[in-house]
């Protein structure tokens, strides 16, 4: 069954703490991305990566990192230095740049 | 970095109406995308039209592509409750393996 997961669907943060958000494939895609939404809002990049061991930051990759040690893993770690964190994140893949990309089901991530 | 901009950003019509969203933007392109995402949900891939395709139908959808005045609309027919929705367009920036650029988003609310 192939698809892209995000765990965990919903996540509770205290102030000053960092969290970190899983986002795995099994598409065989190269590239991933990790996106940003508020309510009623579009879609902001944070990160992407177009291969392994590499990623290129996107428009508001402050308060954030990434690592792709993997092919099928992309996790993103929202770090105290972000303001303002509470959104909804959405990762997806797709096998090169600019073709058609899949998401993952979301998460939700609350700061207490 | 924002590519496409849709138009209207909120439509909201009767079950069994058509529903048309545009979408324009200012660079030169390869392709364009059209995804939907439900409340809470992640993006699912629609209809992709190329830049030497004028129109392409998928169903009940109907997307048309001026490459001339850089923009693209999707019309959906004889729209049911179940299409209620946001509606995105994406595009490549028409060279490299950069990502795709999202749109802010129409929001469609069919009543029944």
């Amino acid at each position: 069954d192939g698809g892209i997961t995000q765990s965990p669907k919903y996540l509770f943060r205290k102030e000053g703490q960092n969290v970190t958000l899983s986002c795995e494939q099994n598409l065989n895609h190269d590239a991933m991305y990790w996106y940003r939404q508020d309510p009623g809002q579009g879609l902001r990049l944070i990160y992407y990566s177009q291969i392994v061991n590499d990623f290129q930051k996107g428009d508001i990759a402050e308060g954030y990192s990434v690592s792709r040690e993997k092919k099928e893993s992309f996790p993103l770690t929202v770090t105290s230095a972000q303001k303002n964190p509470t959104a909804f994140y959405l990762c997806a893949s797709s096998i090169q740049g600019p073709d058609t990309q899949y998401f993952g089901p979301g998460t939700r991530l609350t700061v207490l | 970095s924002q590519q496409g901009e849709e138009d209207p950003q909120a439509l909201s019509i009767q079950e069994g109406e058509n529903a048309t969203m545009n979408c324009s933007y200012k660079t030169s392109i390869n392709n364009l995308q059209w995804y939907r995402q439900n409340s809470g949900r992640g993006l699912v891939h629609l209809i992709l039209i190329r830049s030497n395709e004028r129109e392409k139908h998928s169903g009940r959808l109907r997307v048309t592509l001026d490459t001339s005045k850089k923009s693209s609309s999707l019309l959906i027919t004889a729209s049911r409750a179940a299409d209620t929705a946001s509606y995105f367009c994406a595009t490549d920036e028409g060279s490299g393996n950069t990502p795709l650029v999202f749109g802010k988003g129409t929001r469609l609310s069919v009543i029944a």
